[in-house]
C-alpha cells in the first residue's frame, strides 16, 4: 500500500471551510484514497473515499488531483465538533492488505 | 443496524499473561481488521479476516493471534504480555475485505 504524508497540525475557525491535504505520491492505480477522523479516546470515524473522481457526501468533500499524487479533505463549514485527528490511507483495491494510517493531521477548530 | 462492538472496554493485566479481546463485527459485514494504537500514533494494522481466514497481517509477533467465528464475530488474543502491549486495541468491520472500514470504540489494555 502507497505511504502517505500529512500535515501534523492544522487549525481553523468555526464556520470557515477547513481543507486538509495528504500528499500520496507513490499512489497506483488501483488504490483508493479514504480519510477517517478520530475524535479523543473514540474508535476512528469512516468519513469518503474516492479513485480518481472528486467525491461529496454529507460529512465533507475529496478532491483528487488528475495525477492521483495528492488529495485534499474539504469540510465546508467547520464547526468545534470536527476537532480531530484526521488520517488519510491509500488502500489497494486488491492483493495484500496492510492499511497504514501514520499519525494523520490533528485539526483544531476555534471559535 | 448495529454498529461494531467491543469488549471488555478496559482490562488491566500484568507481564506475562495472556487476554482475549472480543469483537462483533457491524451487520452485513464478513471481515474484521484489528489495530494497536499506541498514545499520540494512529492505529497500528495488526490483521485482517476474511470469511475466518487471515487475509493480511502488519508487523506483530506470532503471539498476536486471532480468530473469526461463522457469524463473523472475532477474537484478538495476546500472549506473554508485555509493558509494550499497553494501548487502545481497536476492531474495524468491513464488507469482502476491501472499502470503508468501521471502527468499534476499542478496548484500553494496560499491562502492569
Amino acid at each position: 500500500d502507497a505511504k502517505t504524508t500529512q500535515p501534523t497540525s492544522m487549525d481553523c475557525a468555526e464556520g470557515r471551510a477547513a481543507n486538509l491535504p495528504c500528499n500520496h505520491s507513490t499512489i497506483s492505480g488501483n488504490e483508493y484514497v479514504y480519510w477517517y477522523r478520530q475524535i479523543h479516546s473514540q474508535g476512528p470515524q469512516y468519513i469518503i473515499h474516492g479513485l480518481k473522481n472528486n467525491e461529496t457526501n454529507e460529512m465533507a468533500s475529496l478532491i483528487i488531483t488528475e495525477d492521483r499524487k495528492s488529495s485534499t479533505l474539504i469540510l465546508p463549514h467547520a464547526t468545534l465538533r470536527d476537532t480531530a485527528v484526521y488520517y488519510c490511507i491509500a488502500d489497494l483495491s486488491g492483493g495484500s492488505y496492510i492499511p497504514t494510517f501514520g499519525r494523520g493531521t490533528s485539526l483544531i477548530v476555534h471559535p | 443496524e448495529t454498529g461494531v462492538t467491543q469488549s471488555p472496554t478496559h482490562l488491566i493485566k500484568t507481564r506475562g499473561q495472556q487476554v482475549t479481546l472480543r469483537c462483533s463485527s457491524q451487520s452485513g459485514h464478513n471481515t474484521v481488521s484489528w489495530y494497536q494504537q499506541a498514545l499520540g500514533q494512529g492505529p497500528q494494522f495488526i490483521f485482517q479476516y476474511y470469511r475466518e481466514e487471515e487475509n493480511g497481517r502488519g508487523n506483530f509477533p506470532p503471539r498476536f493471534s486471532g480468530l473469526q467465528f461463522p457469524n463473523y464475530s472475532s477474537e484478538l488474543n495476546v500472549n506473554a504480555l508485555l509493558l509494550g502491549d499497553s494501548a487502545l486495541y481497536l476492531c474495524a468491520s468491513s464488507l469482502e475485505g476491501r472499502g470503508a472500514q468501521y471502527f468499534g470504540p476499542g478496548t484500553r489494555l494496560l499491562v502492569l
